[in-house]
Order: C-alpha cells, then structure tokens, then sequence
C-alpha cells in the first residue's frame, strides 16, 4: 500500500513563527498535495506540485510556501504563522489524475 | 466560487437503516467523481469512484449515482452500520491536461448512524 507520512500529529506554534510541515510518499508518485480542512469548509487546496522542484498555487495559497527538492518529499511553510492558519493540515499524493492517498494529517495550532 | 457543493452539513440515521448523501457540482467540465471517508485524528481514504460515463457504481453496501443532467451525485450506503459514522466527503476532477488530477472538494456531511 501507498503511505504517505506527515511528520507530526499535533503543533502548537507561536504568532509570527516560521512553520514547516513536512510530508513523505514512499510510492514515486509524481503528484503531491497540501490540503487544509476547516468546519464547513471541506478541504481547501493550499498548492500542488508535479514533479520535483515544480509547484502550483491552490485555491488559497496566501500565507504560504512550499518546496519540492525530491520527489518523495513536499513541505508546507508558514512564512509567519498566524491564528487564522490554525487547522487540520492534509497531505496527498497521486501517481494519475484518480485518486488520492492521504496522510494522516497534522493539526496545527497558533497561539 | 464553490464547484462542488455539499449542502447537507450532517445526517443521523439509524443502524440497518438506508443512509443517502448527496453532492452537486456546477463545473460540466468533471468528468470524474469520488467520494472519501474520514475519520478524526486521520486522512480521508478513499471509498468509490464514478466516472462520467456511468451513472451507477457499486461496492458492497456503498452505492454511488451519477446524474449528469442535474449535476448531481448521490452515496447510499445499506445496510447502515455504526462504525460508519465519518466525515463524507465528496470530490471531483477534470480530464487530463493542466489539472495534473487536481480533485476538488466538497464541505463534507457529518454522518452518524446510531445503533
């Protein structure tokens, strides 16, 4: 099975800090995802990427950055965490346009 | 601007009983459809798949229909049991190109079946 690995379950940052996410695929897929889930909201799509060192801007990519230096590995960086960035953080990967596997998620908290 | 709309926040039936939630979307240009399970503390996992050609998939209790006309798809689920108490959420991609298999997702519905 595919597993995709996010490095933490639970953060708790302060106001202004610089938050790295880190996310791990161990099925060579091309394709990864940073997701956020908030009430109501469903899942919101942060940024993408297709292949190492490329990215895509999501739905809401404000607030954020992310790197790709290999291809198994995709963070998410939090330039300077604030509270409304407080969530449920969701990593994805995909090898064709059907389909994703999940991570387990990290639920971020900014104090 | 929401493509995939999920309007019913939560849903409570009872253990055997049928339960049926509903998504529906604006963007014709979705060719393909699932839907995905989650629990708290983990990711979603995926749980069926309809493509735009169909309008009927099935796997065991989890039924999904697909209408194309009212852009609308539907997930039954029968018999219902406790421990399909989740998080569903609805998702949509378009075919190929530059959306490199970008799903779009729905608010989700709370569903809970009690016993």
């Amino acid at each position: 099975d595919v597993k995709v690995t996010q490095s933490s379950r639970y953060l708790v940052k302060r106001t202004g800090e610089k938050v790295f996410l880190e996310c791990v695929q161990d099925m060579d897929h091309e394709n990864m995802f940073w997701y956020r889930q908030d009430p109501g909201l469903g899942l919101r799509l942060i940024y993408f990427s297709y292949d190492v060192k490329m990215k895509e801007k999501g739905d809401i990519p404000e607030g954020y950055s992310v790197s790709r230096e290999k291809k198994e590995r995709f963070s998410l960086i939090l330039e300077s965490a604030s509270t409304n960035q407080t969530s449920m953080y969701l990593c994805a990967s995909s090898s064709q346009p059907r389909g994703y596997t999940f991570g387990s998620g990290t639920r971020l908290t900014v104090v | 601007d929401q493509q995939v709309k999920q309007n019913s926040p939560s849903l409570s039936v009872q253990e055997g009983r049928i339960s049926i939630l509903n998504c529906d979307y604006t963007n014709s240009m979705f060719d393909y459809f699932l839907w995905y399970k989650k629990y708290p503390a983990e990711g979603p996992t995926f749980l069926i798949s309809i493509s735009s050609i169909k309008d009927k998939n099935e796997d065991g209790r989890f039924t999904v229909f697909l209408n194309k006309s009212a852009k609308h798809l539907s997930l039954h689920i029968v018999p219902s049991q406790p421990g399909d108490s989740a998080v569903y959420f609805c998702a949509a991609s378009s075919p190929g190109g530059t959306s490199y298999g970008k799903l779009t997702f729905g608010q989700g519905t709370i569903l809970t079946v009690h016993p």
